[in-house]
């Protein structure tokens, strides 16, 4: 069984500052950990993965997370909030098997104040 | 374009109604999705299909059908069923990005009952 926890249905940062989203997973396997941003009324795109290799795992528009397996954690940063950074982003874990099924956290709405 | 198209953008359910929604993608991959998406719920699984002529029930299939007839489609029937049917509905394909697996999504599906 795998599931998702993101801490924090909402945050609000100013523009600038420290963009932190928390996501703690529970899997009995070795997982594959994704985030994924949505603008309003549009669809899922991918962020950033962790699969194997590196834990810091650099993603786009200046987007990170770093794997914690001790902590079982998949935080994302960005140094300096963009206003265009505001949207909801999910975290997703997959164990791994044939099925291929994603589990998603409830998503963290970030809003960027001026 | 490479992508996943999802039809109509809107789409209003009457009482006792069974509604399509549409999802094509001309990605030439095998594995597609359905999710629906709640404010505060995050993404839950609907049906899933690894390969043509075969699909497996999500999370929350009951209320739902699919088909997976053609490669490029795999619609999702609301039926009337599903008694609340209000929601987003994302659709998705499985492709291979760096090696990995990734799930790659349409625009959505507003759907509301009249």
């Amino acid at each position: 069984a795998q599931s998702v926890t993101q801490l924090g249905s909402h945050v609000s940062v100013s523009e600038g500052a420290l963009v932190l989203l928390r996501c703690n997973y529970s899997s009995s396997v070795p997982p594959y950990l994704f985030w994924y941003v949505q603008y309003p009324n549009q669809g899922l795109q991918l962020l950033l993965k962790y699969t194997t290799g590196a834990t810091l795992v650099k993603g786009i528009n200046g987007f990170e997370a770093e794997f914690k397996k001790s902590e079982t954690s998949f935080h994302l940063t960005k140094p300096s909030a963009h206003m265009s950074d505001a949207a909801e982003y999910f975290c997703a874990v997959n164990s791994g098997g044939s099925n291929y099924k994603l589990t998603f956290g409830k998503g963290t709405l970030l809003t960027v104040n001026p | 374009d490479g992508g996943i198209t999802q039809s109509p953008k809107y789409l209003f359910r009457k009482e006792g109604q069974n509604v399509t929604l549409s999802c094509e993608q001309n990605l030439n991959h095998d594995a597609m999705y359905w999710y629906r998406q709640d404010p505060g719920q995050g993404l839950r699984l609907i049906y899933y299909s690894q390969i043509v002529n075969d699909f497996q029930k999500g999370d929350i299939a009951e209320g739902y059908s699919v088909s997976r007839e053609k490669k490029e489609s795999f619609p999702l029937t609301v039926t009337s069923a599903q008694k609340n049917p209000t929601a987003f509905y994302l659709c998705a394909s499985r492709g291979t990005s760096g090696g990995r697996d990734i799930q790659y999504f349409g625009a959505g599906t507003r759907l509301s009952v009249l």
